[in-house]
């Protein structure tokens, strides 16, 4: 079934360790995303790729790192984790820019 | 600065009445809108939008209404059925922000049987 692939599902992680979420998609969508979504704070967009090569910052940023190698994957990358980064993570697709979003099942992460 | 907003938490509605989900935003420049609806342990996924150019636009049971003057749309159901129960999120884009998505905080919709 075409669609987004996120892992782990969840994940408990120890302040100070790195950490990668894998996000792969099969749509050969051009554009995508990762948010995290907080109680009272609905969806945040950590950063975001238009096309592979490319990345730029969304509003939350800081503490997270991205890269795009390819179309099909977009890994989220939490170089030393704190507990504020608790959170479920989502990543996105879709065909282009500023055209609807389609989304993974989230991964749970929880930092203690 | 939250761009878009969604002032109620949480909305409960009778079986077969109508339910309405608002949004205001304060981007002037926002020309799409979406809204998903989100399920417990799933990811969003996407309801109904309208373009800017417009003020209307229906798919079955869900209308969006957009008042630009207002900066504010809404989300009708009718009739409201108990599978419609989750979190529903406004969304808004603008290529003026990269086309990046703005999302609202959710509201938590009960359909009660």
């Amino acid at each position: 079934i075409a669609g987004i692939t996120q892992a782990p599902t969840s994940q408990i992680l120890a302040a100070g360790r790195r950490m990668t979420l894998r996000c792969t998609q099969d749509m050969r969508h051009n554009a995508m995303y990762w948010y995290r979504q907080d109680l009272g704070l609905g969806l945040r967009l950590i950063h975001y790729s238009n096309t592979a090569g490319t990345t730029g910052k969304g509003e939350v940023p800081d503490g997270y790192s991205v890269s795009r190698a390819n179309t099909d994957d977009f890994p989220l990358t939490l170089a030393s984790a704190v507990p504020s980064q608790t959170s479920v993570y989502f990543c996105a697709s879709s065909p282009g820019p500023g055209v609807k979003l389609f989304f993974g099942s989230g991964t749970q992460l929880s930092v203690l | 600065d939250q761009q878009v907003k969604q002032n109620s938490p949480s909305l409960s509605v009778q079986e077969g009445r109508i339910s309405i989900l608002n949004c205001d935003y304060t981007n002037s420049m926002f020309d799409y809108f979406l809204w998903y609806k989100k399920y417990p342990a799933e990811g969003p996924t996407f309801l109904i939008s309208i373009s800017s150019i417009k003020d209307k636009n229906e798919d079955g049971r869900f209308t969006v209404f957009l008042n630009k003057s207002a900066k504010h749309l809404s989300l009708h159901i009718v009739p409201s059925q108990p599978g419609d129960s989750a979190v529903y999120f406004c969304a808004a884009v603008t290529p003026n922000t990269g086309n990046q998505f703005y999302f609202g905080t959710g509201t938590s919709l009960t359909v009660i049987p």
